[in-house]
C-alpha cells in the first residue's frame, strides 16, 4: 500500500482482556517498529523487527506485551491481561533502513476500561 | 532520565512569524536528529532531519541548526502559516543498533491567522 496501515483505529476493551493490534507496513520495508504514545507525550519505543525477527524488544514494558511478524510484512502487537495503564495510542512505523527515517501509521487508540 | 529534552512545551505565533523549537540531548552516541510533525489523530510525519557532519540544513521554510559541542539542535519555521499548527517532536537515534528513535515530549504550535 501507499502508507502504513494500522487496524483497528480505535479499540475499547475491558480490563483483563486480550487484544491484538495489526500493522501493515509499506511494501518492501524490512524494518518495522512499534511505539506507544501516551497523551501529551512523545512516542516511546517498544520493539523493532528486521525482517521476521525481533532485533530489539528492549522497550516492551513487561511480559504481557508480545509482537510477531511471521512473514516479514504484517506485524501484530499482542497485549494480554490488559490494564488501564495500557491505554495509549500504539503507533507502527516502517522503513527501508531505519536510519533514513520512518513512515508512521495513524495508530490504534487503545482504551482499557 | 530523559535523553532528549524539548522546549518550549507550547508556542503561539502570528502568521508570517518565526517559530523556534529547541532540543538538547544527553547521549553523545546519537548521530541522527529528525523532526516530526503530528496533527491530531495522525501519526508523526518526518519533516526534516540532520546528521552531525553539518551544522545547518534547510528545506523550504524549515531549517535545522545543530550544535554538536553544546549537544543542542533546533527547528526554525520561517513565515509560519496556520496550516503549520501541529505538535512538533524532536528525536535522536544512533547508527549501529536498532536505530530506535528517542523522542522529546513535543511542542504544540499554534499559528494565528
Amino acid at each position: 500500500g501507499a502508507g502504513v496501515s494500522q487496524t483497528p483505529s480505535n479499540k475499547v476493551t475491558e480490563k483483563g482482556k486480550y487484544v491484538e493490534l495489526r500493522c501493515d507496513p509499506i511494501s518492501g520495508h524490512t524494518a518495522l517498529y512499534w511505539y506507544r504514545q501516551s497523551l501529551g507525550q512523545g512516542p516511546e519505543f517498544l520493539i523493532y523487527f528486521q525482517g521476521t525477527g525481533a532485533a530489539d524488544d528492549s522497550g516492551l514494558p513487561n511480559d504481557r506485551f508480545f509482537a510477531v511478524r511471521p512473514e516479514g510484512s504484517v506485524s501484530t502487537l499482542k497485549i494480554q491481561r490488559t490494564e488501564r495503564g495500557d491505554s495509549a495510542v500504539y503507533l507502527c512505523a516502517s522503513s527501508l533502513t531505519g536510519y533514513d527515517g520512518y513512515t508512521f501509521g495513524s495508530g490504534t487508540r487503545l482504551t482499557v476500561v | 532520565q530523559q535523553q532528549v529534552k524539548q522546549s518550549p512545551q507550547s508556542l503561539i505565533v502570528q502568521k508570517g512569524g518565526i517559530s523556534i523549537i529547541n532540543c538538547a540531548y544527553e547521549n553523545t552516541a546519537f548521530d541522527y536528529f529528525p523532526w516530526y510533525q503530528q496533527f491530531p489523530g495522525k501519526g508523526p510525519a518526518l519533516l526534516i532531519a540532520i546528521r552531525p557532519d553539518v551544522s545547518e540544513k534547510k528545506e523550504g521554510r524549515f531549517t535545522i541548526s545543530f550544535n554538536k559541542s553544546a549537544k543542542q539542535f533546533s527547528l526554525h519555521i520561517m513565515d509560519s502559516q496556520p496550516g503549520d499548527s501541529a505538535t512538533y517532536f524532536c528525536a535522536a537515534s544512533s547508527r549501529g543498533g536498532s536505530e530506535k528513535l528517542v523522542f522529546g515530549k513535543g511542542m504544540k504550535l499554534t499559528v494565528n491567522p
